[in-house]
């Protein structure tokens, strides 16, 4: 079964720090992935996606992610974070089905 | 250009009645998915609808849980006999189609609190 890791479960920054948050998937085949994040009392909404081509993906608010086939891993990344990007960050990924596997989040407090 | 609605936002019942969830997704999406996060948690899938029907009901837990989609619109999600272990926030979501390919536009979620 087709499954996600996010290893940090909590991470605390302080603003202008660098940002990486590690996604590793289990799957074999092709493979859509996604990172959402949940702003603190708001909606999911999508960061950005990979679906196939360049496996560097840049998505809103300065967000990008890598997609790494041989290491099964779609990490988030951003050079220098706000306090505005505390949330809970979802990875994800999608099955033939169209439905979201995702992994169990990482909650990053940005420091002011 | 409304979004995906849900109600109600929370629900606190006792153990033992029904509930209802209702799913209001964006106008012309035909995909529709209900998801389940528990505390701590991400998203769990539970059903998905193309149309009116059920494509997929691979993740509810067991058959207390139904959801419908009628008119290929709104969608239920429906608990009988709840359990304290059905406390979670149930989300809904959805998307012009199932390719794979389609972003999923998800609600604010219901909470749901089983005393």
């Amino acid at each position: 079964a087709q499954s996600v890791s996010q290893h940090n479960h909590h991470v605390i920054l302080s603003e202008a720090a660098s940002l990486e948050l590690g996604c590793n998937y289990s799957y074999g085949g092709t493979v859509n992935l996604f990172w959402y994040v949940q702003y603190p009392g708001q909606h999911l909404q999508l960061l950005l996606k990979y679906f196939s081509g360049d496996p560097l993906v840049k998505g809103i608010k300065g967000f990008e992610a890598e997609f790494i086939k041989s290491k099964f891993s779609f990490n988030l990344r951003k050079p220098s974070v706000q306090w505005s990007d505390t949330a809970e960050y979802f990875c994800a990924v999608i099955n033939q089905g169209g439905k979201l596997i995702f992994g169990q989040g990482t909650e990053l407090s940005v420091k002011p | 250009g409304a979004g995906v609605s849900q109600t109600p936002s929370n629900k606190v019942t006792e153990k033992g009645k029904y509930v209802e969830l209702r799913c209001d997704p964006i106008s012309g999406h035909t995909a529709l998915y209900w998801y389940r996060q528990s505390l701590g948690q991400g998203p769990e899938f539970l059903i998905y609808f193309q149309g009116t029907g059920a494509a997929d009901d691979s993740g509810l837990p067991n058959d207390r849980f139904f959801a419908v989609r009628p008119e290929g619109s709104v969608s239920t999600l429906k608990i009988q006999r709840t359990e304290r272990g059905d406390s979670a926030v149930y989300l809904c979501a959805s998307s012009l189609k199932t390719s794979g390919r389609e972003e999923q536009f998800f609600g604010p979620g219901t909470r749901l609190t089983v005393l």
